[in-house]
């Protein structure tokens, strides 16, 4: 089992206020991505990093930014939430390697189920 | 951009079905994974394919990676109410040099729902 967490579970707020979505990871990855989900869709990814102070947006745009200060936080804010940005919100990680394959696995959060009111 | 067309998107079944879901692709991958995703959890990682033609079997599931790594498959056998869910399949890309970038690209999910 992944050691990926991520908080809060579930978020309703309103339009215009500013969240944060924490994500904490205890296996020593390199390398965590945050993904936007619609129910039973597809997973899009908006923002990864390599590593500390390494961020990178993603294949989708998305209003959110993110930091990476210490190897295991990953944090993604939204500076003013609309109802446009309802959605799940799912953090992952991975190691980093320099041969082979399998340093692809993701390992993913529980989610985060926003709704912006 | 890699793509992975994942299919079918939906599957009814009753109980004790056999099923294959398919991802397919015009790119090589340097791994391909599925993941498990029940609704408001996160994926769970099934399993990772590595090399071109490997088959896993994790009990009634098997998982074959096709021959250039371009596709793959995951067949369930006697299928159960528990296997109910959305199916995910992830590409991952890798330089030349065989270096996993770590991204992957997803298909579009497969939701399966099983019947008792």
């Amino acid at each position: 089992e992944a050691d990926i967490y991520q908080t809060p579970r579930y978020l309703v707020i309103g339009t215009g206020k500013k969240i944060t979505l924490e994500c904490s990871q205890t296996m020593g990855h390199d390398k965590m991505y945050w993904y936007q989900q619609d129910p039973g869709m597809e997973l899009h990814l908006i923002h990864y990093s390599y590593g500390v102070n390494s961020t990178e947006k993603g294949d989708l745009s998305s209003e959110s930014t993110v930091s990476r200060i210490r190897t295991e936080h990953f944090p993604l804010t939204l500076e003013s939430a609309r109802p446009s940005h309802t959605s799940q919100y799912l953090c992952a990680s991975s190691e980093f390697g320099t041969s082979g394959r399998a340093e692809g696995t993701q390992y993913f959060g529980p989610g985060t189920r926003l709704l912006v009111l | 951009t890699q793509l992975l067309e994942q299919s079918p998107q939906f599957l009814s079944i009753q109980e004790g079905e056999n099923l294959t879901v398919y991802c397919n692709s015009s790119s090589v991958f340097s791994s391909l994974q599925w993941y498990r995703q029940e609704p408001g959890e996160g994926p769970v990682l099934l399993v990772t394919v590595v090399t071109g033609g490997e088959v896993k079997k994790l009990k009634r599931l098997t998982f074959q990676f096709g021959d250039a790594r371009k596709d793959s498959s995951l067949h369930i056998t006697a299928a159960q109410p528990g296997d109910t869910g959305l199916y995910l399949c992830a590409g991952a890309g890798s330089n030349a040099g065989g270096t996993s970038y770590g991204k992957l690209t997803f298909g579009q999910g497969t939701i399966l729902t099983v019947h008792p």
